[in-house]
């Protein structure tokens, strides 16, 4: 159980463009998903929480209009690049948690790779 | 706020061998602490986790991890390792409410035949 999804695996598409990965949870209702960025040989860094229904909190940092999170549903989440540009390219995870009693818990998906041309 | 470090960027171990991922955390309260790995391109894999109880906490694939207090210690452990688990390590640890995690910098593992 506890599985999460992510779509697509891998884009990649020209600077400009706007691109949407989705972060699904498969078997259980997500409380809180996390959205990551990950740079080559890097940790994990998180860039937003987002809660069903309410408006993502982003870290420092991080530009909301840069990074549009919707959370439609309590197995949904997406994260739209908009106007992407090649610094942008990296692995975005997503990771999903179904009780915030539970400290720490969090379910990942596989990554989403992001090449901007 | 809580923290994690992890001070090997690399591990280099031959098949067979012994495996230790080192990770020292700082936390206010009682620590929850965990470990993650990553294979190449993969989302992160749950390894284990310490909340109270037994130091010595075991894990999925013959991972387990020793709680050490007095150290301020969360170490990684594996009694033989397999070119399998050559991958990313992560330890991370818990805010002092809800769900989001701080991870570690990450340890890469390289286990040689």
């Amino acid at each position: 159980g506890a599985v999460v999804s992510q779509h697509p695996s891998w884009v990649i598409c020209k600077s400009g463009t706007s691109v949407k990965i989705e972060c699904r949870s498969l078997d259980f209702q997500a409380t809180t998903m996390f959205w990551y960025r990950q740079f080559p040989k890097q940790s994990l860094m998180l860039m937003a929480t987002s809660n069903e229904g309410s408006k993502a909190t982003y870290e420092q940092g991080v530009e909301k209009d840069k990074f549009l999170i919707n959370h439609a549903s309590l197995t949904l989440s997406t994260l739209t690049v908009t106007s992407a540009h090649p610094e942008d390219s990296s692995f975005y995870i997503c990771s999903a948690s179904r009780d915030r009693r539970l400290l720490g818990e969090q379910f990942f998906g596989p990554g989403t790779r992001l090449t901007v041309l | 706020a809580q923290s994690v470090a992890q001070p090997e960027d690399q591990v280099n171990v031959a098949e067979g061998n012994p495996l230790t991922v080192k990770c020292t955390y700082s936390v206010s309260g009682n620590p929850y602490l965990f470990w993650y790995v990553q294979y190449p391109n993969r989302g992160l894999q749950f390894l284990l986790k310490y909340i109270t109880g037994d130091n010595l906490v075991k894990g999925s694939y013959g991972f387990e991890a020793e709680f050490n207090k007095s150290q301020t210690s969360f170490h990684l452990k594996k009694p033989s390792a397999l070119v399998s688990d050559s991958a990313l390590y992560f330890c991370a640890v818990p805010e002092a409410a809800g769900n989001k995690l701080t991870f570690g910098g990450g340890t890469r593992v390289l286990v040689k035949p």
